[in-house]
């Protein structure tokens, strides 16, 4: 049983093209976040959820918008998909601010 | 803001044998964690070890272990008896909770172990 999931784990697109990766997490942790890899593979956070409220926004294009349902779930919607997007899209949680990070397997993103 | 420093992009080392990899950060916050992190080729994300910054001891993991020096924000790893399955991208990483809960990565540093 997967701690963290995410679907899909491959996604080739087109440019322009609108895209979501999904992400679950059944440890009953507090927090969410996602984190993106670019091709250098520098890793840097996009987002990050506590109970559903967005806690850090951190300077992302509006065409990027997550979504929390419930605690558990955390998804990635992406419009107008440009090539700069690809990448590796990875999902996280803890069970509050001070760590104790668990990742997801990550979702590559290739934008043709 | 917080900035994490891996100043060797790449590193080699023998199996068996004794590498340590560099990281220094930068930060006026008192009270935070440290991090080191495998990536495999299979590009999950694996914890190595951990040091919370009020904790003076050094941590360890079996092979693995830092030397922690909080006055000079330096923060390296030591991978004893290397073996080939620790081929890999490490990275350091901060985190703070006044930050968010977020993490910051340094840069990273491949390592190869030759057979």
């Amino acid at each position: 049983d997967t701690a963290v999931s995410q679907t899909p784990k491959y996604l080739v697109t087109q440019m322009g093209n609108d895209k979501s990766i999904k992400c679950e997490q059944n440890l009953g942790h507090d927090t969410m976040y996602w984190y993106k890899q670019d091709s250098k593979k520098f890793l840097k956070i996009m987002f990050s959820y506590n109970n559903k409220e967005l806690i850090i926004n951190e300077t992302v294009p509006n065409r990027f918008s997550p979504k929390s349902p419930d605690k558990a779930h955390l998804n990635l919607h992406i419009n107008s998909l440009e090539l700069g997007d690809s990448a590796v899209y990875f999902c996280a949680s803890s069970p509050d601010l001070w760590g104790g990070y668990t990742f997801g397997s990550g979702t590559r993103l290739t934008v043709v | 803001a917080q900035t994490v420093t891996q100043s060797q992009p790449e590193m080699s080392v023998q199996e068996a044998e004794t590498v340590t990899l560099s990281c220094t950060y930068d930060t006026s916050e008192s009270n935070y964690y440290l991090f080191w992190y495998k990536q495999p080729p299979s590009r999950q994300m694996i914890l190595v070890i951990r040091q919370e910054a009020y904790k003076q001891q050094n941590a360890t993991e079996n092979r693995f272990s830092v030397n922690f020096q909080k006055a000079a924000k330096s923060f390296s790893l030591k991978i004893s008896d290397s073996q080939l399955g620790d081929t890999a991208m490490y990275f350091c990483a901060f985190h703070s909770p006044n930050q968010g809960g977020k993490l910051i990565f340094g840069q990273g540093t491949e390592l190869s172990v030759k057979p």
